[in-house]
């Protein structure tokens, strides 16, 4: 049972437009979403995270939004560059002292940004 | 400093034998995790220590066992290996498992064939 669902699959986009990637979670104890971007042969990087307690959080052309009532949360690239084509990875964490930041990871959204 | 270390970085091996996976973080983190990537599935959790001497048991933890006997090592073991663990294996650390560090930072991955 997938507790992150993840869309598209696949995104592909010419370069200066906007990338959008959305994720839906059930479990109303998460409290802390990251983005993760993976380069093939590479393990995932954070990217940019968001706590339940805000609703936008933005770093340069990267920006979370969140909806805590709706559940969802999304991921817009602005200005896209050929050198965001990647994987990209919405997550999910219930963060504790007992319990780490175990992630529960969405499907994935392979990303393409044409010249 | 290297971050997150993972040995070895490819292998294959037939059904039934068995290895060790070595994951070495030079952070000083006291979490530590490990997950398998297996295509449009992302990442999932098999196992998981909040510090040293401690395990815990993620989302796919059958067939798998692991070990931090000291704070920078995690093992990841297979008994007896079956084509159904052929996945990439990813390492990860975090400092805190909750409050402003409980960014995950993954190693290269390890790319395991079971034929």
């Amino acid at each position: 049972q997938q507790q992150v669902k993840q869309s598209p699959q696949s995104l592909i986009v010419q370069k200066g437009g906007i990338s959008i990637i959305n994720c839906a979670y059930e479990n109303t104890a998460f409290d802390y979403f990251p983005w993760y971007q993976q380069f093939p042969g590479k393990g995932p990087a954070l990217l940019i995270a968001i706590r339940p307690d805000v609703s936008e959080k933005k770093e340069g052309r990267f920006t979370i939004s969140f909806n805590k009532s709706a559940k969802q949360f999304s991921l817009h690239i602005m200005d896209s560059q050929p050198g965001d084509s990647a994987t990209y990875f919405c997550a999910a964490s219930m963060t504790g002292e007992t319990s780490g930041s175990r992630l529960t990871f969405g499907e994935g959204t392979q990303l393409t940004v044409n010249p | 400093n290297a971050g997150v270390t993972q040995t070895p970085k490819f292998r294959v091996l037939k059904t039934g034998q068995s290895m060790t996976l070595l994951c070495a973080q030079d952070m000083n983190h006291e979490y530590m995790y490990w997950y398998r990537q297996d295509p449009g599935m992302g990442l999932r959790l098999i196992h998981y220590s909040v510090g040293e001497g401690t395990t815990a048991k993620g989302e796919v933890p059958d067939g798998y066992n692991v070990s931090r006997l000291k704070k920078q090592n995690f093992l990841l073991g297979l008994e007896s290996a079956a084509p159904s663990q052929t996945s990439v294996y990813f390492c990860a650390s975090s400092y805190q498992g909750w409050g402003e560090n409980t960014e995950a930072f993954f190693g290269q991955g390890t790319r395991l064939t079971v034929v």
